[in-house]
This record gives C-alpha cells, structure tokens and sequence, in this order.
C-alpha cells in the first residue's frame, strides 16, 4: 500500500465549478499538510499549508485536514481555466525535511 | 533573480557523457533537495542537504553525485546515465524544519 494516495484523474470540469481534490494516507504519524500545483513543464508552486486537522482558506482556496480518517481536501471555488494544472498533495509527520507525495490529479477547466 | 532557478532547463546526453545540473536559491533558506519527478509517479526525494551537509540519500545510485558547496547552491553531477533516468529533475530549498519547500523549474533531461 502505497503511503499517499491520490486520484491521477483527468478531472474535467466547467468554468465556475467548485472543485474538489483528495488525498488518503495511511501513516497517522503526518502532521503537515501541503498542497501544491504544478503547471505544464513547471516546477510544483506551494498552494496551501495546513498543520494538523481542520480547514484552511486562502481566496477561492480551501484546505481541508480529517485526520481521523487519514483524508485530505482541496476545494477550488469558482474555478477558472487558470487553474488547469496537476495538483500534488504531500505530507510529513514533522521529521525534519521529509516530504511525501501523491502522484497528482491534473485538473481541467474548460470555459 | 528570485526564488529558486534551475539550469540547463533541458539537457539531452548520451549514456557515456557526464553532465552537471545547477540550482540557486534566493530565498535563504538553510536546506536543499534534489527530487526526481517521472511520468504519472509522485515525487521522489534523492537528496537533502541542511547547511551545506548531506542529511539524506534516498538510496540513489551512484551515477548521481550531489555537491552542496554553500547554502545557496546546489549541483547534481551526472555520469554514465541509463535511459530510465530520463525524468524532471526538481531542486527545492526551505527554511529550517523542512516542511515549507519551494521549488525550482526543473531540468528536463533526456538520456539516450
């Protein structure tokens, strides 16, 4: 079993859906929680950071932790066809500079 | 120049040649890493070096030599690569801790 797991997709979704990306994980050590994106021949840009459960907004963003069952979100409201790209969750459990990644929904947004 | 940049952006070599990749951060941070990204696989870690010291090497072969010769810099030594090393090569740098990575652009490299 794979440590995170994450749909590869494609996900297609109108302009102006709300969109909703997940991660599973089966280590219940991991503490931090990162989502980032990647646009084509792009290195991954850090979207949003979470520390433990709970919920996290930033504008249309929001970072959704249930650590109880080992299940991450991202929700992109009023998505755009800006935010077409391969979302990456990753997770650590604090040790220092460990970061584990999931392999990535890409994301499409058609006007 | 900001953030973190990579260079070349693309590389093709051959199997025998040996090549070098470079990275600078301008954030400084105290840590750098070295990922290998391939086609529809998660990330995976190669290397970290917390100020300028080597803390992790993900059980990468030794055709891959990392040098760290200051917190700002960071090179990844090539020599006799095989065709499945073809990958995005990502370099990423933090603060102290590790947790927040910032990436560069990567080089795409080709081995033939």
């Amino acid at each position: 079993q794979k440590e995170v797991e994450q749909d590869p997709g494609p996900l297609s979704v109108p302009e102006g859906a709300i969109v909703s990306l997940n991660c599973t994980y089966s280590n219940s050590a991991f503490q931090y929680f990162m989502w980032y994106r990647q646009y084509s021949r792009k290195g991954p840009e850090l979207l949003m950071y979470t520390y433990s459960s709970g919920n996290k907004e930033d504008g249309r963003f929001t970072a959704q932790v249930d650590k109880s069952s080992k299940y991450i979100s991202l929700f992109i409201r009023d998505s755009q066809p800006s935010d077409s790209a391969t979302y990456l969750c990753a997770m650590s459990h604090g040790g220092y500079n460990k970061l584990i990644f999931g392999a990535g929904t890409r994301l499409a947004v058609h006007p | 120049e900001t953030g973190v940049t990579q260079t070349p952006r693309h590389l093709v070599m051959g199997m025998t040649n040996k090549k070098s990749l470079k990275c600078e951060q301008h954030l400084g941070h105290n840590a750098m890493y070295w990922y290998k990204q391939s086609a529809k696989k998660p990330l995976e870690l190669m290397f970290v070096y917390n100020f300028k010291e080597q803390t992790e090497n993900n059980s990468v072969p030794s055709r891959f030599s990392p040098e760290c010769p200051n917190s700002s810099h960071l090179f990844l030594h090539l020599h006799t690569l095989q065709p499945e090393d073809s990958a995005l090569y990502l370099c990423a740098s933090s603060p102290g801790g590790g947790t927040e990575q910032y990436f560069g652009p990567g080089t795409r490299l080709t081995v033939t």
